[in-house]
């Protein structure tokens, strides 16, 4: 009955590779997010993304790139992995709309990139 | 940009205590202010979430407050457990639906 779940929640690779990391809610939302929590637990927005638009944080390096098959899933490829990119990465899911409602966050995905 | 801040960033209590957190943003043109709580190895939950329009919400032992307009929000505990122990986390949503998060109180209550 897991909620907003993320595969895998381990991952371990080396420098200069591709991996994916799957989201999926079974909440009804419409919106997804990635968030990035990096060594000293600072946990920041990477992308919204609901099914007309994406937003994509200025910050992000265009070798990060969501995918989102459909309304349930955001998916999130990283190419040519880098040392900085060991973090802990967090999906979650609300609806969108300007009422503001609660996001609902995954377990997380530990990236360890050697 | 806004810039979420948390005070203090660790704090110990002996069980019992009653004990308050703070955050602060710089930016007030937000939509909704979020507490949750982080325990080590695991992801967020929710606590407590305040619209821009409000000034304070409950739930059990925990009060949150906003004072939008100085960009203040406080997490009242009473009566601290050793299972309140974790990092609370505050945030912030402006337009485009996405959190600002601070830095996180990690919290240690002890029996």
């Amino acid at each position: 009955d897991t909620a907003v779940s993320q595969t895998p929640k381990y991952l371990v690779t080396q420098m200069g590779n591709d991996k994916s990391i799957k989201c999926e809610q079974n909440l009804g939302h419409d919106t997804m997010y990635w968030y990035k929590q990096d060594s000293k637990k600072f946990l920041k927005i990477m992308f919204s993304y609901n099914n007309k638009e994406l937003i994509i944080n200025e910050t992000v390096p265009n070798r990060f790139s969501p995918k989102s098959p459909d309304k349930a899933h955001l998916n999130l490829h990283i190419n040519s992995l880098e040392l900085g990119d060991s973090a802990v990465y967090f999906c979650a899911s609300s609806h969108f709309g300007t009422s503001g409602e609660t996001q609902y966050f995954g377990p997380g995905t530990r990236l360890l990139v050697l | 940009k806004q810039e979420v801040t948390q005070i203090p960033a660790a704090l110990s209590v002996p069980e019992g205590e009653n004990l308050v957190l703070n955050c602060s943003f710089t930016d007030s043109a937000i939509y909704n202010l979020q507490w949750f709580r982080q325990d080590p190895g695991k992801g967020l939950t929710s606590l407590l979430l305040i619209q821009s329009s409000q000034r304070e919400q409950t739930s059990g032992r925990l009060n949150a407050s906003l004072d939008k307009s100085s960009g203040r929000s406080t997490l009242y505990i009473a009566a601290s457990q050793p299972g309140d122990s974790a990092t609370y986390l505050c945030a912030v949503r402006n337009a485009g639906n996405m959190l600002t998060f601070g830095g996180g109180t990690r919290l240690m209550v002890k029996p």
